[in-house]
């Protein structure tokens, strides 16, 4: 079945520096979507990329969809203790209407 | 104030009982979801319905059991049946998602504890 892939697992930074978690499926995607999760919270939707080779900006996010609509990035530039979570992507699953979720890069952010 | 309401937060409950969790939405979304999560394991999918009286088994469902009587409602309940059922079990909606991957919206989660 449909595999939806994210590295790295954890990322430790220290606040300002950059940050980048990737996603890589394992079929074409008609859109991917990225979701964060705060300690302790639930998922929360961040955004919906659609078009090959698109890039989407959030502030200090910045999220880019790949040319053959398999894989995505979000770069977090400058990161604040804020930042904190773990970073979810998901891609549809077209034969069964739901959605898949990638296991997630949990992001550390030390003063 | 729309949005998803899960009850309770924290459920304890001894091994044996079977229990069940609430999940109410008001965003007149037609589709609901149940995900187990654990650390380390992301989001897996139990039981999803994208219409009322009708409903699909996700990736875990067995020891699980569901119900789709009302569009609003969507109650999860854990059976004595499941081998680990501690987890923190997260109830979505979305609209009717016809394989375009609809933005699901999620509830608090409650968090279920089995002793």
């Amino acid at each position: 079945g449909q595999q939806v892939m994210q590295i790295p697992q954890y990322q430790h930074v220290q606040e300002g520096e950059d940050f980048t978690t990737y996603c890589n499926s394992s079929t074409t995607l008609s859109n991917i979507q990225w979701y964060k999760q705060r300690p302790g919270g639930h998922p929360v939707f961040l955004i919906q990329l659609v078009k090959s080779g698109e890039v989407k900006k959030q502030k200090r996010l910045t999220f880019q969809f790949g040319e053959a609509k398999k894989n995505s990035s979000l770069h977090i530039t400058a990161t604040q203790t804020t930042d904190v979570g773990t970073y979810f992507c998901a891609g549809p699953n077209s034969g069964y209407s739901t959605l898949t979720f990638g296991k997630g890069t949990m992001l550390l952010v030390s003063p | 104030d729309g949005g998803i309401t899960q009850s309770p937060k924290y459920l304890f409950r001894k091994e044996g009982q079977n229990v069940t969790l609430s999940c109410e939405q008001n965003l007149n979304h037609d589709a609901m979801y149940w995900y187990r999560q654990d650390p380390g394991q992301g989001l897996r999918l139990i039981y999803y319905s994208q219409i009322v009286n009708d409903f699909q088994k996700g990736d875990i469902a067995e020891g699980y059991s569901v119900s789709r009587e009302k569009k609003e409602s969507f109650p999860l309940t854990v059976t004595s049946a499941q081998k680990n059922p501690t987890a923190f079990y997260l109830c979505a909606s979305s609209p009717r998602d016809r394989g375009r991957g609809e933005t699901q919206y999620f509830g608090p989660g409650t968090r279920l504890l089995v002793l």
